[in-house]
């Protein structure tokens, strides 16, 4: 069985760096056929992507967020993690890390899902 | 504000069966499948259907998706007290060359 861990401080200082780390068992962060990625979910509200990893190690980031972050992967110890520079209150909120299966046909486009997720973990940002 | 729009809430009674709407357009929705998770408060999202209308080994039949156009739609038959959740579409978007999330809707059961 899959499993996933979201692991780091529960409180970042504003203009502080954000890091946190998902332990992955039951899989290979390093296998050709899936992704890694990090979802946030702001108190009270809906479900927003950050991105996620290549198991090449390259990352792909959402625009608004692509200039703060930073998604790499330890494959020695079958973890991925997320750098979020420059924080703020708005970053407040839960993080998941979760496995993605990302495909694309010519008659569907792509097709993108996480079927495993961690149980998050909140972070707080205040000074 | 999402790409993708689903009404804020939807109820039904048990037994009745419910739709929730995710609408975009032909840069999401309409050129890429679509997926549906559950979430039930403080855990995390499950996974409900993806592909359109293709459920994980788990998923009861109860609950099924479809698409048609740049319009996707999660249906609840049989509805039961412990469906009671948020559910949120995604798909790609071109626009943002990534994939996003649709804003949620709070499914009660009354």
């Amino acid at each position: 069985q899959v499993q996933l861990r979201e692991s780091g401080p529960g409180l970042v200082r504003p203009s502080q760096t954000l890091s946190l780390t998902c332990t992955v068992s039951g899989a290979s962060i390093s296998a050709g056929n899936y992704y890694w990625g990090w979802i946030r979910q702001h108190p009270g509200k809906g479900l927003e992507w950050i991105g996620y990893m290549y198991p090449s190690g390259n990352a792909h980031y959402t625009p608004s967020l692509k200039s703060r972050s930073i998604i790499s992967g330890d494959t020695s110890k079958n973890q991925f993690s997320l750098k979020l520079n420059s924080v703020s209150a708005a970053d407040t909120g839960k993080y998941f890390c979760g496995r993605v299966s990302l495909f694309y046909s010519d008659t569907n486009g792509y097709t993108v899902w996480l079927d495993f997720w961690g149980p998050g973990t909140l972070v707080t940002v205040s000074s | 504000q999402s790409v993708l729009t689903q009404p804020p809430s939807a109820s039904g009674t048990p037994g009745q069966s419910v739709t929730i709407s995710c609408s975009g357009s032909n840069s999401n929705v309409g050129g890429h499948t679509v997926t549906w998770y559950q979430q039930f408060p403080e855990t995390a999202p499950q996974l409900l259907i993806y592909a359109n209308s293709r459920r994980p080994s788990g998923v009861p039949d109860r609950f099924s998706g479809s698409k048609s156009g740049t319009s996707a739609s999660l249906a609840i038959s049989g509805l039961q007290s412990e469906d009671e959740a948020d559910y949120y579409c995604a798909t790609w978007d071109d626009s943002l060359k990534g994939p996003v999330f649709g804003g949620g809707t709070k499914l009660t059961v009354l």
